[in-house]
């Protein structure tokens, strides 16, 4: 079955350091994926889309790469700031639907 | 910047009571889901719909749930004989292409 696996629950970072998170995928080879920000008790919050056929995609201060050989996803956020601490979502496609990791947890510390 | 807007933010229920919970999704908007999120796990697929009929539906959305897009802007999931397990945070989302948009969710708690 459809597996996705972000690599640690949890991820600790320096304020203005680059965090990079990372999402594993196997036995499928989706042709996009997205990433989500959810914050407590909130709804997930769209980030960004890469396609297959895209190494990067890049918004501000996020970056994106999609390595369809390694079956891995990139997330990077630079300078990172306090108010980024969130947890990340990767999301790639079913049939007619996304599906989501249990995401990695950031905290960006002061 | 358009919402899916989501009612109630809370609901209490008993244990074998219906409940209906509501979701308007973004107007021009094609597809519409629901998911759910236990606490402390990950966010679940419950049901995708489009051109008024269900698209595909996961495990979890078995005969005591249903959807309903009963006019051009409401969408709808009852669940009609709650359990204790059906506690979670329900969210609705949409889209027309791409990213999807959810709402801020409904908890949900069966007593």
């Amino acid at each position: 079955s459809q597996k996705i696996e972000q690599n640690s629950e949890a991820l600790n970072i320096q304020e203005g350091k680059t965090a990079t998170l990372t999402c594993n995928y196997t036995n499928y080879s989706p042709a996009y994926l997205q990433w989500y920000r959810q914050d407590p008790g909130r709804g997930p919050v769209f980030l960004l889309l890469i396609r297959e056929n895209e190494k990067e995609k890049r918004k501000e201060r996020l970056k994106v790469t999609f390595d369809t050989t390694l079956k891995q996803s990139l997330f990077h956020i630079t300078a990172s700031q306090p108010a980024d601490s969130a947890t990340y979502l990767c999301a790639p496609p079913g049939d007619d639907k996304i599906i989501f990791g249990k995401g990695t947890r950031l905290h960006i510390l002061p | 910047e358009p919402e899916v807007t989501q009612t109630p933010s809370h609901q209490v229920t008993q244990m074998g009571q219906e409940v209906i919970l509501r979701c308007v999704p973004i107007s021009n908007h094609l597809y519409f889901y629901w998911y759910r999120q236990i606490l402390g796990q990950k966010v679940e697929f419950l049901v995708s719909f489009y051109n008024n009929e269900i698209s595909e539906k996961s495990e979890i959305f078995d005969d005591q749930f249903s959807v309903e897009r009963p006019d051009g802007s409401n969408f709808t999931l009852k669940i009609r004989s709650t359990k204790l397990e059906d506690s979670a945070m329900y969210f609705c989302a949409s889209t027309r292409t791409g990213g999807y948009t959810f709402g801020s969710g409904t908890r949900l708690t069966v007593v």
